[in-house]
């Protein structure tokens, strides 16, 4: 099985930089998705990891360590419109689902 | 641009009856999933397929089945719909992917059903 950890709810202020936690187990790890979901609406693709390291894209980073069981997302120069949902999700080796996590919902004030 | 569309946005039913939630998708993938999403629990994975006409089990798929006979679309249906079926589905589509590349295992979603079920 898997289980997916990250936390609840944070708080950020605007301009700022936030990192947002996801540590894991599983076997047959496969890579790591980042997917941000605003209010009422559908998430959408950030990130997928596959090798150790720091992967960025423009105000986002991912970061993954795998034998740590450890990913991160990092958000540069906060905007308000940051404000929604974050989900990290597995996807295992030799298959094509993938699982989320429970979200850590993001909200970023003046 | 990729575009999955689902057949409603808001759907109300009464307990019991036979619901069907529509999928399609225009990109040719191979990979098509159905989630729902409850708060506190996120995204739970109910069927998913690889294939037409090949369907596997998710992570709770109870009270549900799914057919796709075409490669772009894909159907979740509720046999008997409950209360506790009351959710927000999410259907996605990806390439069938064996690659590292992001490309190959992205999940492109649709914009979701909210079912309520009286």
């Amino acid at each position: 099985g898997q289980n997916i950890d990250q936390p609840t709810e944070m708080t950020a202020t605007e301009g700022a930089i936030v990192q947002i936690n996801c540590t894991y187990q599983t076997s047959g790890f496969n890579g790591l998705f980042w997917y941000q979901q605003h209010a009422g609406e559908a998430p959408t693709f950030l990130s997928y990891n596959v090798l150790d390291g720091l992967e960025e894209k423009g105000r986002f980073s991912s970061f993954l360590s795998r034998s740590k069981g450890y990913s991160y997302l990092l958000l540069k120069e906060l905007q308000m419109k940051d404000s929604a949902s974050y989900l990290c999700a597995l996807k295992r080796g030799g298959y094509q689902k993938v699982t989320f996590g429970t979200g850590t919902k993001l909200q970023v004030i003046p | 641009d990729v575009k999955v569309t689902q057949s409603s946005r808001y759907l109300v039913k009464r307990t019991g009856e036979k619901v069907f939630l529509e999928c399609v998708q225009d990109m040719d993938h191979e990979n098509m999933f159905w989630y729902r999403q409850d708060p506190g629990l996120g995204l739970r994975l109910i069927y998913f397929s690889y294939d037409v006409k090949m369907k596997e089990k998710g992570d709770i798929p109870e009270g549900y089945s799914v057919s796709r006979e075409k490669k772009e679309r894909f159907s979740l249906i509720l046999e008997s719909a409950s209360t506790n079926q009351t959710s927000m589905y999410l259907c996605a589509s990806s390439l069938f992917g064996t690659s590292g590349r992001a490309r190959y295992n992205e999940q492109f979603f649709g914009p979701g059903t909210r079912l309520t079920v009286l």
